[in-house]
């Protein structure tokens, strides 16, 4: 079966620190992989996806860079955090064919201070 | 006019209670359409995956299409404490890459 896993669970970053999250995809090939935050209370918002190795598209101008190095390893980056990047991350997966549902791992939350 | 108008509740209901959560959409070319539940600090773990109109049942769990009214509903039946979770609809944009577009989610709690 497919797995999904997302590290660290837990960040705590001082303002103009880098960032490097990490999300790796097990039991398939060819994932389509994704980034999203969720700020308190509200829904998720697309922030990258990726449909195969160093494609990445971008949903919304930010601080935030991402990149796929290998085919099931999803990196989300940042050079120099601001305040507003806190909130919660979270990477998806789909089966790389049309209309299939994503499945998510369990999130970093990201404190900035 | 957001793409997805979801309740945010909260909506607490008593155990055993028969739980609505409903979506409404503006996007008519929406043809798939989810449910996720997110307990607190995880990640949304996908509930039900429908396409076009029409019922899907899964145990305690219905979910609804009415593509015509363009409103989207998820039932839980015998509804327990362990359900208390944030409840998302997802619709699938057109044009593929299984990009979805949430709700804002409803909070739910079921107190014994």
């Amino acid at each position: 079966s497919q797995t999904i896993h997302q590290w660290p669970a837990t960040l705590v970053q001082p303002v103009g620190s880098p960032l490097s999250l990490e999300c790796t995809v097990e039991g398939t090939s060819n994932p389509n992989l994704y980034w999203y935050r969720q700020a308190a209370g509200r829904g998720l918002q697309l922030l990258f996806y990726s449909v195969g190795i160093g494609q990445i598209s971008s949903e919304v101008p930010q601080n935030l860079s991402a990149s796929r190095p290998q085919d099931r390893q999803f990196i989300l980056s940042s050079k120099k955090l601001l305040l507003s990047d806190s909130g919660f991350y979270l990477c998806a997966w789909s089966v790389g064919q049309k209309n299939q549902p994503q499945h998510f791992g369990d999130g970093t939350r990201l404190s900035i201070l | 006019q957001k793409e997805v108008e979801q309740d945010p509740g909260p909506l607490s209901v008593p155990e055993g209670a028969i739980v609505s959560l409903n979506c409404t959409y503006s996007n008519s070319a929406f043809q798939y359409f989810m449910w996720y539940r997110q307990y607190s600090r995880k990640g949304p773990e996908l509930l039900m995956y429908t396409y076009s109109s029409g019922n899907k049942e899964d145990g305690r769990f219905t979910a609804q299409v009415d593509k015509s009214s363009k409103y989207i509903s998820l039932f839980i039946r015998d509804s327990q404490p362990s359900d208390s979770a944030t409840y998302l609809c997802a619709m699938m944009a057109p044009g593929g890459y299984n990009k979805l577009i949430f709700g804002a989610g409803t909070r739910l709690a079921v107190h014994p």
